[in-house]
């Protein structure tokens, strides 16, 4: 079985400020991560995903997560935040497994401030 | 392409009602789900199909049915609704690798 724990339902950040969204997971195989955006009265969109390779991986926006498996952690970050950044985020994991499904994380709705 | 598209976008029904939603892609996708949205519980997965004429029960089946008779169609039928259906319901859909979902743009229903 697999699950995700986001750590803090919302976060608030000032514009340029950095952004820091906790993501743990758990998977008894190796994960796949992947952390979605989802802006208001919208679907989500992928914002990047890590399966194999470099463990620091760049999304759009300016977004990057780093996996570290150590920590069973994929932390989305991003250096200077902009008041288009405000939506909520959800990290979700899944396995290599084809008929593997995705678990997702509560979420964490980010709010920016001028 | 038009991706993942959900019909309808809003929907409101009195207990008991029955209804379809309608999700299709036309990315020739094998993999197709249906999910829930509920304020502080993310998205929670209600049933998917791994391939036309498949379905399977995700977290939360209860209350649901789900039919895929053609590829780019995923149906999610309600037999009778209950207050708590209330809900947003988005589709998504995937190739078989690099396993990432492609979501729809959600319908919001309302049970009263």
């Amino acid at each position: 079985a697999q699950s995700v724990t986001q750590l803090g339902s919302h976060v608030s950040v000032s514009e340029g400020a950095l952004v820091l969204l906790r993501c743990n997971y758990s998977s008894s195989v190796p994960p796949y991560l992947f952390w979605y955006v989802q802006y208001p009265n919208q679907g989500l969109q992928l914002l990047l995903k890590y399966t194999t390779g470099a463990t620091l991986v760049k999304g759009i926006n300016g977004f990057e997560a780093e996996f570290k498996k150590s920590e069973t952690s994929f932390h989305l970050t991003n250096p200077s935040a902009h008041m288009s950044d405000a939506a909520a985020y959800f990290c979700a994991v899944t396995t290599n497994s084809g008929y593997s499904t995705l678990t997702f994380g509560k979420g964490t709705m980010l709010l920016v401030s001028p | 392409n038009a991706g993942v598209t959900q019909t309808p976008k809003f929907r409101v029904l009195k207990t008991g009602q029955s209804m379809t939603l309608l999700c299709a892609q036309d990315m020739n996708h094998e993999y197709m789900y249906w999910y829930r949205q509920d304020p502080g519980m993310g998205l929670r997965l209600i049933h998917y199909s791994v391939g036309e004429g498949t379905t399977a029960k995700g977290e939360v089946p209860d209350g649901y049915n789900v039919s895929r008779l053609k590829k780019q169609n995923f149906l999610l039928g309600l037999e009778s609704a209950a207050p708590s259906q209330t809900s947003v319901y988005f589709c998504a859909s995937r190739p078989g690798q690099p396993y990432e979902q492609y979501f729809g743009p959600g319908t919001r229903l309302t049970v009263t």
